[in-house]
């Protein structure tokens, strides 16, 4: 079963306007975290967030925030004020409890800002 | 200068050749993984370490094999390349028990087997 789901495979967004992007997860696990990261086109994983399931509040880094759903097991991100350089492939990702370590990562969203 | 590096950055081979994918870390992490990209997906785990001793497989870990030669060092090895290895490799780290749970990744390499 998959445990990270994006159902957004491409937005256009105009430049300045906020973006959600959509993801969802399952686990069965009490303590989880979860991850967005960013991927230019150079290639590069950046990390942007970051989400433990016993947070009460959302996660704020700068324009970036985590709406994150619990009861609904969502964790949407969103970019405020959206600029061309946020044009890229952006990845949620979970790490929980069970099995390995690593993380496990959704398929992405390709996010193009539009002038 | 960086925290995570990979090397090398590009790489071409043949199939049946044997390769290594070099990993270095100034973080002071004692965790470190090997990811896989491929087109249009998210990353894949390969193997993670927990320290020198603890070696660990992941989900797509047929065809490659690790080492860990100090805290600071993991190497991703593939003992006979085939065309469907062909994938960008990230390597990333994150703290121990108890530290921040985010992973920092190097630049990635790619790879293609030919």
């Amino acid at each position: 079963a998959q445990k990270i789901t994006q159902t957004q495979p491409g937005m256009f967004v105009q430049e300045k306007e906020a973006v959600t992007l959509d993801c969802t997860y399952d686990t069965s696990d009490q303590s989880y975290g979860l991850f967005w990261y960013k991927q230019p086109s150079s290639g590069e994983m950046i990390f942007l967030i970051y989400q433990g399931s016993y947070d009460e509040q959302n996660a704020t880094e700068g324009r970036y925030s985590l709406n994150f759903q619990k009861a609904r097991k969502s964790a949407n991100l969103v970019i405020s004020a959206s600029q061309l350089g946020d044009s890229a492939m952006y990845f949620c990702a979970m790490r929980d409890g069970g099995g390995a370590d690593g993380l496990t990562f959704g398929k992405g969203t390709h996010l193009i800002i539009q002038p | 200068d960086a925290d995570v590096t990979q090397t090398p950055r590009n790489r071409i081979t043949k199939t049946g050749k044997r390769i290594m994918l070099e990993c270095s870390q100034t973080k002071g992490h004692d965790r470190m993984y090997w990811y896989r990209q491929d087109p249009g997906l998210g990353l894949q785990l390969i193997y993670y370490s927990f320290d020198v001793k603890d070696i660990n497989k992941g989900e797509i870990s047929d065809g490659y094999s690790v080492s860990r030669q100090a805290q600071a060092k993991f190497s991703l090895s593939l003992e006979s390349a085939i065309p469907n290895q062909t994938a960008l490799y990230f390597c990333a780290t994150s703290e121990g028990v108890g530290g921040e749970e985010t992973q920092y990744f190097g630049p990635g390499t790619r790879l293609l087997v030919l």
